[in-house]
């Protein structure tokens, strides 16, 4: 069974930083591309960045709203990837999500079919 | 603003049919897979819908989606009570590198 489950939320001050970290089980890691969501209060999902896998050098790429200032990076061997937020703003106030392509037998797919139970972090003074 | 646009909410009565459209251009919708998502509150977005129209294991045949064009449209028949969430498409856009959503449809059952 595909498990994934974020830590690592909390309340932070404006400019400060946080990591999150998302642990997985249930698939071999290092083969899917893994992408980060958040959902803010009141508001719709946002796509925040995505980690592709080895065979792809590990590329990233990142929504316009967090480049530069989030960084995403994994550890294949701890089953884990992770979600470097720097300088943050009270609009980075989100419950945040990690999320795989949804699989089926040795195919996958684009669709987000694996999700987290999300972390809060939550950006005040 | 969102890169996808979704109406805002949409309702229907139990046992009608609602479509739910998501409206993008070709460097996402029209030439990118498109997935749709069901959401209730406080809980994590679940698929519904990949590649357009394909369901993933145990999702009932009642919802269905298409593409035409920069446009997709996600339909539910027979509508419950229990449909009664917010909804969200989803896709790739090749210019922005990067994942978008449309802004979600919050469905109302009446």
């Amino acid at each position: 069974e595909v498990q994934l489950v974020e830590s690592g939320g909390g309340l932070v001050q404006p400019g400060g930083s946080l990591r999150l970290s998302c642990v997985v089980s249930g698939f071999t890691f290092s083969d899917h591309y893994m992408d980060w969501v958040r959902q803010a209060p009141g508001k719709g999902l946002e796509w925040i960045g995505r980690s592709r896998n080895k065979a792809i050098n590990y590329s990233t790429e990142y929504a316009a709203s967090v480049k530069g200032r989030f960084t995403i990076s994994r550890d294949d061997s701890k089953k884990s990837l992770y979600l470097y937020m720097n300088n943050l703003k009270t609009e980075d106030t989100a419950v945040y999500y990690c999320a795989k392509g949804y699989c089926s037998g040795r195919s996958c797919y684009s669709g987000l079919g694996y999700w987290g139970q999300g972390t809060l972090v939550t950006v005040s003074s | 603003q969102s890169v996808l646009t979704q109406p805002p909410s949409v309702s229907a009565a139990p046992g009608q049919t609602v479509t739910i459209s998501c409206s993008g251009s070709s460097s996402n919708i029209g030439n990118n897979f498109v997935s749709w998502y069901q959401r209730f509150p406080g809980t994590p977005p679940k698929l519904l819908l990949y590649e357009y129209n394909e369901r993933p294991s145990g999702i009932p045949d009642r919802f269905s989606g298409s593409r035409s064009g920069t446009s997709a449209t996600l339909v539910i028949t027979g509508l419950q009570t229990g449909d009664e969430a917010d909804y969200y498409c989803g896709t790739w856009d090749s210019s922005l590198s990067a994942g978008v959503f449309g802004g979600g449809t919050k469905l109302t059952v009446l």
